[in-house]
């Protein structure tokens, strides 16, 4: 089956600090990959949506200065939280499409704690 | 916007008992699905309905796809520990996509021993 892994599962870092979190798809091409934010016991949150190629779209109310996403190849994403505070900590799933009417095939998360 | 609401929002029963998570929505999608989540981990998908009346069992778990395709129920027959965990209920097509996802605020199963 189609197997999207996230790296890394769990980062701790200072705030002020720039992460980096990489989604891939590892046997299919992902034409599309989603970012999502889940806070503790709640549901997931779509962030932005982003092409293979071309610019992200992000949700409303997603700073996209401070999310950046990268897609530059069909199987990998990233997601970049630039100048991390401790309000940015919380758990970040991607997930992957190959072709519009297929399935998000979803990674297991990263866990982001700022202190 | 398109909203699902998902009823009840916490729900803990003893190993055994019966129970059905309800997830409502003000507008129709093209497609729904429900997903189990476990701490720490991606949701895993468990199934898609697509019909409207449809209905779809995977072992205990049952699931039905309303009439009018805007509201869907999950029900567990003899829950078991294992179940435990946070059901999401997700709207499938929406804001121009054929596959974006709209996903209910979940439903955190808890099945006691």
């Amino acid at each position: 089956g189609a197997v999207v892994s996230q790296h890394p599962s769990r980062v701790i870092c200072k705030s002020g600090t720039s992460v980096k979190i990489e989604c891939r798809s590892l046997d299919f091409q992902a034409t599309t990959m989603f970012w999502y934010r889940q806070f503790p016991k709640q549901s997931l949150m779509l962030m932005a949506t982003s092409n293979e190629g071309s610019k992200a779209t992000y949700e409303q109310g997603v700073e996209k200065d401070k999310f950046l996403i990268n897609h530059a190849s069909l199987t990998l994403s990233t997601l970049t939280v630039t100048s991390a505070h401790p309000e940015d900590s919380s758990f970040y799933i991607c997930s992957a499409q190959g072709t519009d009417d297929q399935p998000q095939h979803f990674g297991d998360g990263t866990r982001l704690s700022i202190l | 916007t398109q909203l699902l609401e998902q009823s009840p929002q916490f729900l803990s029963i003893q190993e055994g008992e019966n129970l059905t998570v309800y997830c409502n929505s003000s507008s129709v999608f093209s497609s729904l699905q429900w997903y189990r989540q476990e701490p720490g981990e991606g949701p895993v998908l468990l199934v898609t309905v697509v019909t409207g009346g449809e209905v779809k069992k995977l072992k205990r778990l049952t699931f039905q796809f309303g009439d009018a395709r805007k509201d869907s129920s999950l029900h567990i027959t003899a829950a078991q520990p294992g179940d435990t965990g946070l059901y999401l209920c997700a709207g499938v097509g929406s804001g121009g996509s054929n596959y974006k996802l709209t996903f209910g605020k979940g439903t955190l199963l808890t099945v006691n021993p």
